[in-house]
């Protein structure tokens, strides 16, 4: 079936400091992959997504590139704020099928 | 640019007691979902709706029914609460049925059952 695993833990790191979430894949054929983001309190937002192969998704100083090869759609900042802080998703649908699967979140915390 | 909105936003109900979560949607959205989200639990799918008309279990339906009304409307009814149902409740539209396409949340609906 089709599943997201993301990196275990939270994430502790300082302001302008690179984040790197991992993220990787199962699924047959050639999923959509997402990123959502929820701050403290709010519901999920879409961060960016991608829907082919070697395609980019970028927004708000994130990118994440879909990576066939490894089955992997790794979220990047090349420097947080304090503001970033928040949980990160990552997500697959696969074409015709009207659900997302979603990974188990990382907690990220940008300390001042 | 309302979305998706859900009431109540918050809510505490005694063990055995019933309540039906709202959610609506003004983007002429087709299909709508409800997740519960629990700490270590990620999201989990309860029940969804493709088109108006149809529902479908999710991963964890047991417990919950629910009712799409029309197309802008989805909602989710708990018969008789219990703890284990003590969670955060986060309704999604979603544009097309097909891979492209995100979702859009509403920002939450937090239950204590007591």
């Amino acid at each position: 079936g089709n599943s997201v695993t993301q990196m275990e833990g939270p994430v502790t790191l300082s302001e302008e400091a690179f984040l790197t979430i991992n993220c990787t894949y199962t699924a047959t054929g050639y999923p959509s992959l997402f990123w959502y983001v929820q701050y403290p309190g709010e519901g999920l937002q879409l961060l960016l997504k991608a829907t082919k192969a070697d395609d980019k998704g970028s927004n708000k100083g994130f990118e994440a590139t879909y990576r066939k090869e490894t089955t992997s759609f790794h979220l990047e900042k090349g420097s947080v704020q304090v503001s970033d802080s928040a949980v990160y998703f990552c997500a697959l649908r696969r074409e015709g099928n009207n659900r997302l699967a979603f990974g188990k979140g990382n907690q990220v915390v940008v300390i001042p | 640019n309302a979305g998706v909105t859900q009431t109540p936003k918050f809510q505490v109900l005694k063990t055995g007691q019933s309540m039906t979560l709202q959610c609506a949607q003004d983007m002429n959205h087709n299909s709508m979902y409800w997740y519960r989200q629990d700490p270590g639990m990620g999201l989990r799918l309860i029940y969804y709706s493709a088109s108006e008309g149809t529902t479908d279990k999710g991963e964890v339906p047991n417990g919950y029914n629910v009712s799409r009304l029309n197309k802008r409307e989805f909602s989710l009814r708990l018969e008789s609460a219990a703890p284990s149902q003590t969670s955060v409740y986060f309704c999604a539209s979603s544009e097309a049925d097909r891979g492209g396409y995100g979702y859009t949340f509403g920002s939450g609906t937090r239950l204590t059952v007591v």
